[in-house]
């Protein structure tokens, strides 16, 4: 099955610097890749996701972008702030599977 | 709009106690419904996933158990909870005809002691 690694770990930024977390995946077939963010206590929300036929997506200060040649993904935010503190979970799919294969998340930790 | 709930929102239970945990999702039908568990500090696992009202798919053995009663409803239960259940529990939604995107409720952190 889809087998999804997240780095790093743990990411520490100072306010209004760029955090960029990078994850890979393991099937080529794969052609969805939503990212997740959660917040202590809460579940994950959804905050952007990719389909295979487009290299990168904007949403005012988070991006991701994807390169299907090296199976990699990778989600951008820009001038952090404190409230952009959580992990984020990236995950992927093959249409039609019913599941998505989850990256173990990486704790994001915006420094004021 | 579609909302997901998940009920109760905190469990501490002995261990040997039986559970049931509940997901309701409203302003949809016939979603595809997932159970997951996320331990302490560590990712998510999928434990459960239905296309259908009696359909479920297992994705881990173990001592849990679960059944979709209604079109949007999807319990979590066991006869005998261990030590090892302990943990956040999470309940997800997604739309049919291969849509992939999952909508996760607000999660239920069940103690066992």
């Amino acid at each position: 099955g889809e087998n999804v690694e997240q780095h790093p770990s743990t990411l520490s930024v100072q306010e209004g610097d760029s955090a960029v977390i990078k994850c890979t995946y393991s099937d080529s077939a794969s052609n969805y890749f939503p990212w997740y963010k959660q917040e202590l206590g809460k579940g994950p929300q959804l905050i952007i996701d990719i389909r295979s036929n487009v290299g990168e997506k904007k949403d005012q200060r988070i991006a991701v972008t994807l390169n299907k040649t090296a199976k990699h993904f990778s989600l951008h935010i820009t001038e952090t702030q404190p409230e952009d503190s959580a992990v984020y979970f990236c995950a992927a799919s093959i249409y039609g599977n019913n599941r998505l294969a989850f990256g173990k998340g990486n704790q994001v930790v915006v420094i004021p | 709009s579609q909302t997901i709930h998940q009920w109760p929102a905190t469990l501490v239970q002995p261990v040997g106690s039986p559970l049931s945990l509940e997901c309701t999702v409203e302003g949809t039908s016939n979603p595809n419904l997932y159970w997951y568990r996320q331990a302490a500090g560590r990712g998510l696992q999928l434990l459960f996933y239905s296309v259908g009202i009696g359909q479920i798919s297992s994705e881990v053995p173990q001592n849990l158990s679960a059944s979709r009663p209604q079109d949007r409803q999807f319990i979590l239960s066991s006869k005998k909870l261990l030590l090892s259940d302990s943990g956040f529990y999470l309940c997800a939604w997604s739309g049919t005809g291969g849509e992939e995107t999952q909508y996760f409720g607000p999660g239920t952190r069940l103690l066992v002691l």
